[in-house]
């Protein structure tokens, strides 16, 4: 258990409205990723942070922001949800130890996110 | 920019094949190389990794992987396959402070 938690974990939402998803994690890991995943495309990397206040764009970043403040939790929003957003969302942590346990990246449950 | 293909997007077998998975990736550094297994309605799980060492990796479940660095490969294998493997399969390769992952591969086994 990576102790990874995100919310809300099903949101249906209309078109145009903004939309925030959570990511919690306990393990006070450095990296964090938000994905999203498609069929027939994998999962894809929007945007990830390596660190407090620092963040960078993925594959797939327009129309999403992110924000870390504190260690634990990174944000994934969508400023004005489109029907191309219907998607799950995974969260991911990788931790910074020794080698074979850093580099390693652990999953959260997944957001199914609905833009009707 | 770091890129993972895998050229079988659905792979159907009977119980006891043998699989094979195949992986290539695009990096021009030293990269760590995973797979992970995703059941039907639930996250990603790590199944394997290679950093460095053998190249031949054994993850869990009975599947390994082998790291061909002149082919830029990472096949995942398993000598005999379960109903319980049907799964989805990704393949995903850490060069940098991302991650990037194949398309999947969607593997039913029958029984």
């Amino acid at each position: 258990d990576a102790g990874i938690t995100q919310s809300p974990r099903h949101k249906v939402t209309e078109t145009g409205t903004p939309v925030t998803l959570r990511c919690h994690q306990t393990e006070n890991h450095r990296y964090m990723y938000w994905y999203r995943q498609d069929p027939g495309h994998g999962l894809r990397l929007i945007h990830y942070s390596y660190g407090v206040k620092d963040t960078d764009k993925g594959e797939v970043s327009d129309g999403y922001s992110v924000s870390r403040s504190k260690t634990e939790d990174f944000l994934l929003t969508l400023e004005s949800a489109t029907s191309s957003q219907t998607s799950v969302y995974f969260c991911a942590i990788r931790g910074t130890g020794p080698t074979t346990a850093g580099n390693t990246i652990y999953f959260g449950e997944g957001s199914w996110l609905t833009v009707v | 920019a770091q890129s993972v293909s895998q050229h079988n997007h659905h792979v159907i077998l009977s119980e006891a094949a043998s699989l094979e998975l195949g992986c290539n990736y695009s990096y021009g550094g030293t990269v760590n190389l995973f797979w992970y297994v995703q059941y039907p309605g639930q996250h990603l799980q790590l199944l394997l990794k290679y950093f460095s060492g053998d190249p031949l990796v054994k993850g869990i479940k009975g599947f390994e992987a082998e790291f061909i660095k002149s082919k830029f490969s990472f096949n995942l294998r398993k000598p005999s396959v379960q109903w319980s493997d049907t799964a989805e399969y990704f393949c995903a390769v850490n060069g940098n402070n991302d991650m990037r992952f194949g398309a999947g591969t969607r593997l039913t086994v029958k029984p």
